[in-house]
């Protein structure tokens, strides 16, 4: 159950799109399934879910948010960059082995 | 509005145990199976457990098998943690987390968390 790699930093000007990758592997990420989700938590914050199924966005979160999947990566892209999407960005997955489930180390993304 | 409340967290000797136990409001738990995740400090989240809605089936992560034990009591909405032979990489915010049982890998609601220490 290795975490899934995330860049520790992505940052972009307002207005800029930017995307944060999430590395996994065959028994994850790049299983035979797209149950892959993020993430968005703001310093001292429960997460929040905003991708789900590699690319559905839940009821209520901004169309800026969209999600992709190629082989073993997963990507999270926010288009038009706001304040106040400065936050840690996770990844999750589903796993193979016994039903379990795995994260990314986090990716805190700067508005500059 | 949803509400999950953490609680039990604290600062604990290495070897000892701790029972943390979430608290849900405005949602009806025999519709979610419910995970603990954890977040060390200055790190990301790290996946801990998941019982299914009426508890028969139960899924631990490697670094807490044996040791870490899940349950819920659903007549009084709430979820549990039982913590043994903790251990000072143990320390972290603990938050409870729903998922609709019909997608176990969608994190819907989430707790604030509770901090654990293990420290002697």
């Amino acid at each position: 159950q290795s975490a899934l790699t995330q860049p520790a930093s992505v940052s972009g000007s307002p207005g800029q799109s930017i995307t944060i990758s999430c590395t996994g592997t065959s028994s994850d990420v790049g299983g035979g399934h797209n149950f892959v989700s993020w993430y968005q938590q703001h310093p001292g914050k429960a997460p929040k879910l905003i991708i789900y199924d590699v690319n559905i966005r839940p009821s209520g979160v901004s169309s800026r948010f969209s999600g992709s999947k190629s082989g073993n990566t997963a990507s999270l892209t926010i288009s038009g960059l706001q304040a106040e999407d400065e936050a840690d960005y996770h990844c999750s997955s589903y796993t193979d082995s016994g039903g379990t489930y795995v994260f990314g180390g986090g990716t805190k993304v700067s508005v500059l | 509005q949803v509400q999950l409340v953490e609680s039990g967290g604290g600062v604990v000797q290495p070897g000892r145990s701790l029972r943390l136990s979430c608290a849900a409001s405005g949602l009806t738990l025999t519709n979610y199976a419910m995970h603990w995740v954890r977040q060390a400090p200055g790190s990301g989240l790290e996946w801990v457990a998941v019982i299914s809605y009426d508890g028969r089936i139960k899924s631990y992560a490697d670094s807490v098998k044996g040791r870490f034990t899940i349950s819920r009591d659903n007549s009084k909405n709430t979820l549990f943690l039982q913590m043994d032979s903790l251990r000072p990489d143990d320390t972290a915010v603990f938050h409870c987390a729903g998922s609709p049982d019909s997608a176990w890998h969608n994190f819907e609601y989430w707790g604030q968390g509770i901090l654990v220490t293990v420290s002697s």
